[in-house]
């Protein structure tokens, strides 16, 4: 069965202090992982995903994550937070043949001036 | 501009009077889904479709049907909408089922069921 754990519901970083926004995950098969972010009012936006390539995966707006099995973590990081990067992210796991995605309970970024 | 569009956006209603919501994308996109989101339980799956009618229950069905019957359409149907289903409503589409491609996102329906 897949599940995704997010392990903070918030995070409060300082402009230009690096983000790190944990994501644990269970799954049965090989998984595809993926990170969404929602800005305040606004729909869901891909920020980066995995799919059994490269274990590190570039994103959008500086974002990337690792992908490490043994560890089952998908964890996102951004080198230096940027007052735009204040939202709720999400990460989604699917394991191949599901056709189902479940996603995790989210984590609302909060960054100080 | 390739999208996903939703209708209503915003919709208030009384318990027991049928409603619903429309989802349309112009991306060619084989696989749709619709997703509910509340605060701190993040998105539920609801119903997805494969492709054209092929449709399929997600973790939370209860009280909501769904059809197919055109590629881009993938309407939502509350036959009988209560108040827990008071949500905001998201359909999504992706190029295949196969969970390599990312979803694209509508902009969100938020129902109100008094």
């Amino acid at each position: 069965a897949q599940s995704v754990t997010q392990l903070d519901s918030h995070v409060s970083v300082s402009e230009g202090t690096p983000v790190l926004l944990r994501c644990n995950y269970s799954s049965s098969y090989s998984p595809s992982l993926f990170w969404y972010v929602q800005h305040p009012n606004k729909g869901l936006q891909l920020l980066l995903k995995y799919t059994s390539a490269a274990t590190l995966v570039k994103g959008i707006n500086g974002f990337e994550a690792e992908f490490k099995k043994s560890e089952t973590s998908f964890h996102l990081t951004k080198p230096s937070a940027h007052m735009s990067d204040a939202a709720e992210y999400f990460c989604v796991v699917s394991d191949r043949g599901t056709y189902k995605y479940i996603f995790g309970t989210g984590t609302r970024l909060k960054v100080l001036a | 501009e390739a999208q996903v569009t939703q209708n209503p956006r915003y919709l208030i209603t009384v318990t027991g009077k049928k409603l619903t919501v429309t989802c349309s994308q112009n991306m060619n996109h084989e696989y749709m889904s619709w997703y509910r989101q509340d605060p701190g339980l993040g998105l539920r799956q609801i119903y997805y479709s494969m492709n054209v009618e092929v449709t399929d229950k997600g973790d939370v069905p209860e009280g909501y049907k769904v059809s197919r019957k055109e590629k881009r359409n993938f309407p939502l149907i509350l036959e009988s909408p209560s108040p827990n289903q008071t949500s905001l409503y998201f359909c999504a589409s992706s190029l295949s089922a196969d969970n390599f491609y990312e979803q694209y996102f509508g902009p969100g329906t938020r129902l109100t069921v008094t």
